[in-house]
């Protein structure tokens, strides 16, 4: 079975600077990806961005850069030149390539300082 | 419209009331989903289905009952709820079978009294 774990329930992060959520997963399939998402306090589930497990690039979407490390099983989302804006959920998920479900994890809330 | 649609996006209903949620998506997706989101819990996964067949129902108890008429719409009948049922139900859609990203609703915030 697919379990996802972020050990980080809050965190801060002055705006302007980088914050890393943390994201650790456990899986016997050979072939997944991972994906986090964003949800602001309206509700909305906002994909952020996406990494094979094949993949030998780190993903990088705007601001948005995952730092994965398949040895540890790890998938940390690196958010660069916070913005208040930023201040949400987010959730690490992750799903067999090819399969149909999503098995998420149970968020970490950031929280951009001015 | 594109995207994932939901509706009602609130939604106060009594414990003897019969009420629906419904959901709608524009992406061609094969792929639907309900989840469930308690407050300071993690989003679990209700039911899924998979070209209009329920190919997945985690032990959800019978005063939910879902309903895909086509691959388009996915409604979620609600009756005789508790008041820990209070929640934000979330609608998703994805092509199962490929490694693109699920698309969410905005949800319903359903609240029971």
């Amino acid at each position: 079975a697919q379990k996802i774990t972020q050990t980080q329930p809050g965190m801060f992060v002055q705006e302007k600077e980088a914050v890393t959520l943390d994201c650790t997963y456990d899986t016997s399939d050979q072939s997944y990806g991972l994906f986090w998402y964003k949800q602001p306090s309206s509700g909305e589930m906002i994909f952020l961005i996406y990494q094979g497990s094949y993949d030998e690039q780190n993903a990088t979407e705007g601001r948005y850069s995952l730092n994965f490390q398949k040895a540890r099983k790890s998938a940390n989302l690196v958010i660069s030149a916070s913005q208040l804006g930023d201040s949400a959920m987010y959730f690490c998920a992750m799903r067999e390539d090819y399969g149909q479900n999503f098995v998420f994890g149970p968020g970490t809330r950031l929280s951009v300082l001015p | 419209e594109t995207g994932v649609t939901q509706t009602p996006r609130h939604l106060v209903m009594g414990m003897t009331n019969k009420k629906s949620l419904k959901c709608e998506q524009h992406l061609g997706h094969n792929a639907m989903y309900w989840y469930k989101q308690s407050a300071k819990k993690p989003l679990e996964l209700m039911f899924v289905y998979n070209f209009k067949e329920q190919t997945e129902n985690n032990s959800v108890p019978s005063r939910f009952s879902p309903e895909c008429p086509n691959s388009s719409h996915l409604f979620l009948h609600l009756h005789t709820l508790q008041p820990e049922d209070s929640a934000l139900y979330l609608c998703a859609s994805s092509q199962a079978g490929t490694r693109e990203e699920a698309f969410f609703g905005q949800g319903t915030r359903l609240t029971v009294v």
